[in-house]
């Protein structure tokens, strides 16, 4: 199983609720990623989970709240966004995280978030 | 610092050839490249490591000159499916922690 799961596909939510993406992978890997992407954009790293604690927390708004329960699945948590927080959130996987000499990312198909 | 790629878009007929440029300010130990079509997640391509080496996907090559700081992507012979945006990746230090950081993206469009 090569695959990085996201739910849910699609996303509209108020700016008043609170919602939660997740995503899964049984490849084994011990580094998990938040990006963001933006239309036309390159996708920009949000957080980075290695071995289940957060390693990378890129200045992200508290109103995004990441959580990773074990080596498979990583969640993150929304509450109160706003319209400009509306992206295509991929979140991706790696075997060892860490050093990027000879490490490859494994992204999930997204979740298209809507804020209004 | 984000790589620098160049062109920002190319066309071309099925068939035809082109070449991806990713440029950085910074030394270089390691490029990566990833396709992304429409509607879809990224997709792995290749890394290339310090060293000059090349690697190739299907009709994909890539060198890397860690010298000039900068690597190229070859795309011959192009068909439909190679239609997309790639993106170049280079690992950049910050806090004490490596992150991938990808540049503005090419977005490819082979026509037939």
């Amino acid at each position: 199983d090569t695959e990085v799961t996201q739910t849910p596909k699609h996303l509209v939510m108020g700016m008043t609720n609170k919602k939660s993406l997740k995503c899964e992978q049984h490849m084994g890997h011990r580094a998990m990623y938040w990006y963001k992407q933006k239309a036309k954009k390159p996708p920009e790293l949000m957080f980075v989970y290695s071995y289940e604690k957060l390693s990378i927390n890129e200045s992200v708004p508290s109103r995004f709240s990441p959580e990773c329960p074990n080596s498979s699945l990583l969640n993150l948590h929304l509450h109160a966004l706003q319209p400009e927080d509306s992206a295509l959130y991929l979140c991706a996987s790696s075997p060892m995280g860490g050093s990027w000499t000879n490490e490859k990312l494994f992204f999930g198909s997204g979740t298209q978030l809507s804020v209004l | 610092q984000q790589p620098v790629q160049s062109p920002q878009a190319v066309i071309l007929r099925e068939g035809e050839d082109a070449v991806i440029n990713c440029s950085s300010s910074k030394a270089l130990y390691s490029v990566h490249w990833y396709r992304q079509k429409h509607g879809e997640a990224p997709v792995f391509l290749m890394i290339l490591l310090k060293g000059g080496e090349q690697k190739g996907h299907e009709k994909i090559s890539a060198s890397f000159n860690e010298k000039k700081q900068q690597s190229s992507l070859y795309l011959t012979a192009s068909q439909l499916s190679y239609s997309g945006t790639y993106f170049c990746g280079t690992a950049l230090t910050q806090g004490g922690s490596e992150k991938l950081v990808f540049g503005k993206g090419t977005k490819l469009t082979v026509n037939p």
